[in-house]
C-alpha cells in the first residue's frame, strides 16, 4: 500500500539556522499537503502542492514538490523560536480515493 | 463555525471495555477521517468515509468500527478496548472533489480524544 516517508524525525537547530524537512511516497501522488502540529495541538494545514515541480512560498517557509509527484521539501528559512513544532506532509494517491497518508512527521526544537 | 467537535476530551477505559468516540462537522464536506497519533509519533488512518453511508479501511483500522449515517457524524467504535488503542485520536473533514480534475480542501481537525487503556 501506499507508504509516505518523511526524514529526518528530529532536528534541533539554534535560532536563525535553517531547516530542511524531505518526504517521500512510495507511490505516486496527486497532490501533497503539508501540516504544523504545536506540542499538545492538533495539525494544522499550512499549504497543498499539485502541480509537478511546483515551489510555492510563505514567508519564511518554501515548499517543493518533485517532478515526478513522488517527493516534497520544506524548507524553513532563518528559524525563529515560534518555528517549533511538529512538521507532517501527507499525500492523496494518483487514484485520488481520498484515502490521506502521513508521514512520520519532523520535530523541530530551536534554541533562542 | 464549530468546526470539527470530538467528544469526550479525555477518557480512561478498561480492558475490554466498548466506547464511542463522537465526530461532528458543521461544515458540509464529505470527506471524514479518523487518526491516531501514538506519543511522538506520526498521523496513522483507522477508517474514512468519502460521503454518507460509504466508509473504507486506512492503515490501522482492526479493532475500530466507524458508520457514516449522515454527512455531519463519524462516530468510531471501539468494541473491546486493549492498551495497544491507548493514543490519542483525532477527527477530520475535508471537502473533496473527485471529478476529472481531482480537488481536496484541506483537512480540519478536531481537538482530539485523549484515550488510556488500562
Amino acid at each position: 500500500g501506499q507508504q509516505v516517508m518523511q526524514i529526518p524525525q528530529y532536528q534541533h537547530v539554534q535560532e536563525g539556522e535553517d531547516f530542511t524537512t524531505y518526504c517521500n511516497s512510495s507511490t505516486t501522488l496527486s497532490n501533497i499537503q503539508w501540516y504544523k502540529q504545536r506540542p499538545g495541538g492538533h495539525p494544522v494545514f499550512l499549504i497543498q502542492l499539485v502541480k509537478s515541480g511546483e515551489v510555492k512560498k510563505q514567508k519564511r517557509l518554501t515548499f517543493q514538490f518533485g517532478e515526478a509527484k513522488k517527493n516534497s521539501s520544506l524548507h524553513i528559512t532563518a528559524t525563529q523560536t515560534t518555528d517549533v513544532g511538529t512538521y507532517f506532509c501527507a499525500g492523496h494517491g494518483s487514484s485520488n480515493t481520498g484515502k490521506l497518508i502521513f508521514g512520520q512527521g519532523t520535530t523541530l526544537q530551536v534554541k533562542p | 463555525n464549530a468546526g470539527v467537535t470530538q467528544t469526550p476530551k479525555f477518557r480512561i477505559l478498561k480492558i475490554g471495555q466498548s466506547m464511542t468516540l463522537q465526530c461532528a462537522q458543521d461544515m458540509n464536506h464529505n470527506y471524514m477521517y479518523w487518526y491516531r497519533q501514538d506519543p511522538g509519533m506520526g498521523l496513522k488512518l483507522i477508517y474514512y468515509s468519502v460521503g454518507a453511508g460509504i466508509t473504507d479501511k486506512g492503515e490501522v483500522p482492526n479493532g475500530y468500527n466507524v458508520s457514516r449515517s449522515t454527512t455531519e457524524d463519524f462516530p468510531l467504535r471501539l468494541e473491546l478496548a486493549a492498551p495497544s488503542q491507548t493514543s490519542v485520536y483525532f477527527c477530520a473533514s475535508s471537502y473533496a472533489w473527485v471529478g476529472a480534475r481531482p480537488i481536496n480542501s484541506p483537512l480540519h481537525f478536531g481537538n482530539g480524544t485523549r484515550l488510556t487503556v488500562t
